[in-house]
């Protein structure tokens, strides 16, 4: 079963306010991915995890913090952001990182900031 | 450093016409992984297809076929007899076997009309 499942699936915040993206997959992968995708534009990256351990930060802002609880959840915890961050985020999982494996998305987060 | 080049913004074509879809990639590395990914308006990324560098067969799968060209560094995916369901965006991503990062094009919006 080639599912990730990400909730919510519509999120409108605040600048003020914290919140958190999630995301799961049973497929026993052992990589999980962060990625933000404007309107007509391709998804970007953020983070990569490798065996529950972070292993590519793409530069991305404070106010973006990922967490990796175990193998098949990924957290995206949002903190005090600006309206430009509004955009569609995506949760992938692959096999491992690297190596060229697949990576299968979720249906992603559409986040609205205000 | 990688980079995936879509020329087509947007491509209309009326149902059951064939369509191509052109992606041109750079890299220095020689061991290295292509992909085709299909946005829906639904917003969730679907796998196609994946090819390492070093297999250079064409592939068919029911109405789509994939063209990977080393000596133009291409990788061309075709559509036979476009159907409505066919409406979305195509990327085009490439992942380079030492990198944990998959590098996606900006993407062809294809709009089949009945």
């Amino acid at each position: 079963d080639t599912e990730v499942t990400q909730t919510p699936k519509h999120l409108v915040m605040g600048m003020t306010n914290k919140k958190s993206l999630k995301c799961e997959q049973h497929m026993g992968h052992r990589a999980m991915y962060w990625y933000k995708q404007k309107a007509k534009k391709p998804p970007e990256l953020m983070f990569v995890y490798s065996y529950e351990k972070l292993s590519i930060n793409e530069s991305v802002p404070s106010r973006f913090s990922p967490e990796c609880p175990n193998s098949s959840l990924l957290n995206l915890h949002l903190h005090a952001l600006q309206p430009e961050d509004s955009a569609l985020y995506l949760c992938a999982s692959s096999q491992k990182a690297g190596d060229g494996y697949e990576q299968y998305f979720g249906p992603g987060t559409r986040l609205t900031v205000t | 450093a990688q980079k995936v080049t879509q020329a087509q913004t947007e491509i209309s074509v009326v149902e059951k016409e064939d369509v191509t879809l052109d992606c041109v990639y750079e890299t220095r590395d020689t061991t290295y992984y292509l992909f085709w990914y299909k946005q829906p308006p639904s917003g969730e990324l679907v796998f196609l297809i994946r090819r390492n560098s070093f297999d250079e067969q064409n592939e068919i799968s029911g109405r789509y076929s994939w063209n990977f060209q080393k000596s133009t560094s291409s990788f061309n995916f075709t559509i036979t007899a476009s159907q409505v369901v066919d409406s979305a965006v195509y990327f085009c991503a490439l992942s380079e076997a030492r990198g944990n990062d998959m590098r996606f094009g900006a993407g062809t919006r294809l709009t089949v009309k009945p």
